[in-house]
């Protein structure tokens, strides 16, 4: 079975530095890319960037890069989303995602079950 | 970036209805269109993908249909477990960009 299993949930307090993971199995990790998708409370979906796992080549969305880092290490397969300084506003679940890594096959299957981030002070 | 509208935002229905959800892209993104399915608590589901291909495991009162900017997801008669938020998703460029959603509940 194709899995993606995140780690758990995480409390920070603003200013603080955090990194999640993202493991696959059942499939080989290095042939499909990983996305992360962030949720806010209440919110819909929003794509923060992506890593071929293969290369760890990333691709950001302008909204945020610079702000969040994306990783992989594939002699694990095991993807990561890591932040240097936590804001309130980082507060969200955040999925990863796996999909295909040929241009037009990029919708997203499966999905993590999502770990929740909660910075507060 | 391709921005998606959807519509209705939120709808009531009852077991048996045939419901409609519409998703229009800013651009045409030819069948680059998934949809998925979230629960509350869960994470989003795949349903459809290439606008109308039914994802394997996905019942067949789901279907998709459109191409260019204009898309739908039918459900063609309502069960109680697909009670839940539906999002369109685009993938013709980067970055991929989803629709806000449609909750569908009981009425």
């Amino acid at each position: 079975e194709v899995q993606l299993v995140q780690s758990g949930a995480e409390v920070k307090k603003p200013g603080e530095s955090l990194r999640i993971s993202c493991k696959g199995s059942g499939y080989s990790f290095t042939s499909y890319w990983i996305s992360w998708v962030r949720q806010m409370p209440g919110k819909g979906l929003e794509w923060m960037g992506r890593i071929d796992p293969s290369d760890s080549y990333t691709n950001y969305s302008p909204s945020f890069q610079g702000h969040v880092t994306i990783s992989a290490d594939k002699s694990i397969s095991t993807a990561y989303l890591q932040w240097s300084s936590l804001k309130a506003s980082d507060t969200a679940m955040y999925y990863c995602a796996r999909h295909e890594a040929v241009a037009g096959t990029n919708w997203f299957d499966p999905w993590g079950q999502g770990t929740l981030v909660t910075v507060s002070s | 970036a391709i921005r998606i509208t959807q519509s209705p935002s939120s709808l009531s229905a009852s077991t048996g209805d045939r419901v409609t959800i519409t998703c229009r892209a800013s651009q045409g993104i030819s069948s680059y269109l998934a949809w998925y399915q979230q629960k509350p608590g869960k994470a989003p589901k795949l349903l459809i993908y290439a606008a109308s291909t039914l994802q394997s495991g996905v019942p067949s009162r789901f279907s998709g249909s459109g191409s260019g900017t204009d898309f739908t997801l039918t459900i063609s008669c309502l069960q109680s477990e697909d009670f839940a938020t539906y999002y369109c998703q685009q993938y013709y460029s980067y970055p991929p960009t989803f629709g806000p959603g449609t909750k569908v509940d009981i009425k």
